[in-house]
């Protein structure tokens, strides 16, 4: 398994432009996440999913950020329209909810810069 | 609700000297604390948990319920060890809190 599969690596866009980061989960694994990571802040959730249905969105900054995730192997967080403070590394992570030993697999990351 | 705290941005040690990475947490429940690496242009990737209390390349972490904190500890540092260390905690059944993370930095 290639492990959790995030595009583009890296996006450079201009303020107010629509932007879409996408994100393949694990083969199996029942739960997503979108996280957004800055220097100020760290690691932040945004929102998770769980059986492809969002659970809790509430570290969504505003009505600009929106996350869909149509099936158990796909997920988008779309930005419209950017802003330069949205510029930062969105991290996708899976797992799976079910077992002794629970861990989240995160993926490369996209960088974001909005100018 | 429940919060993740490390004190320090930065924290630079040098080569085979021992390194403590602290970590405290609010939570009402009971807790099951991790701490996750991130080495330099890699993935944020899991180093160890408290229930397994393992050792993962010389690194140990003990719950300390009492005084709320997970700390990372290694007896002696090595250059390899050098990345960005987050303390998370799991919430119910899917969250995990995240710390803002400490940098380590090893000094050769």
């Amino acid at each position: 398994d290639a492990g959790v599969i995030q595009s583009p690596r890296h996006e450079v866009t201009e303020m107010g432009q629509e932007v879409t980061l996408r994100c393949k989960p694990i083969s199996g694994h029942n739960s997503l996440f979108w996280y957004r990571q800055t220097m100020m802040r760290g690691l932040e959730l945004l929102i998770y999913f769980n059986n492809n249905v969002p659970i809790d969105d509430s570290g969504m900054p505003e009505d600009r950020f929106s996350a869909k995730m149509p099936n158990a192997s796909f997920s988008t967080l779309k930005i419209q329209p950017s802003e330069p403070r949205d510029s930062a590394v969105y991290f996708c992570a899976s797992s799976w909810t079910s077992g002794a030993f629970y861990e989240q697999y995160f993926g490369p990351g996209t960088r974001l810069t909005v100018t | 609700a429940q919060r993740v705290t490390q004190p320090e941005k930065l924290l630079s040690v040098f080569k085979g000297a021992p390194v403590e990475l602290k970590c405290n947490y609010s939570y009402s429940g009971s807790p099951e604390l991790f701490w996750y690496v991130q080495y330099s242009r890699q993935r944020l990737q899991l180093l160890l948990r408290h229930i397994s209390r393992e050792s993962i390349k010389g690194f140990t972490a003990d719950l300390n319920k009492g005084e709320t904190s997970f700390h990372l500890k290694k007896p002696f540092a090595q250059e390899e060890d050098s990345a960005m260390y987050y303390c998370a905690l799991k919430a119910g059944s899917y969250q995990l809190t995240f710390g803002k993370g400490t940098k380590l930095s090893v000094i050769p």
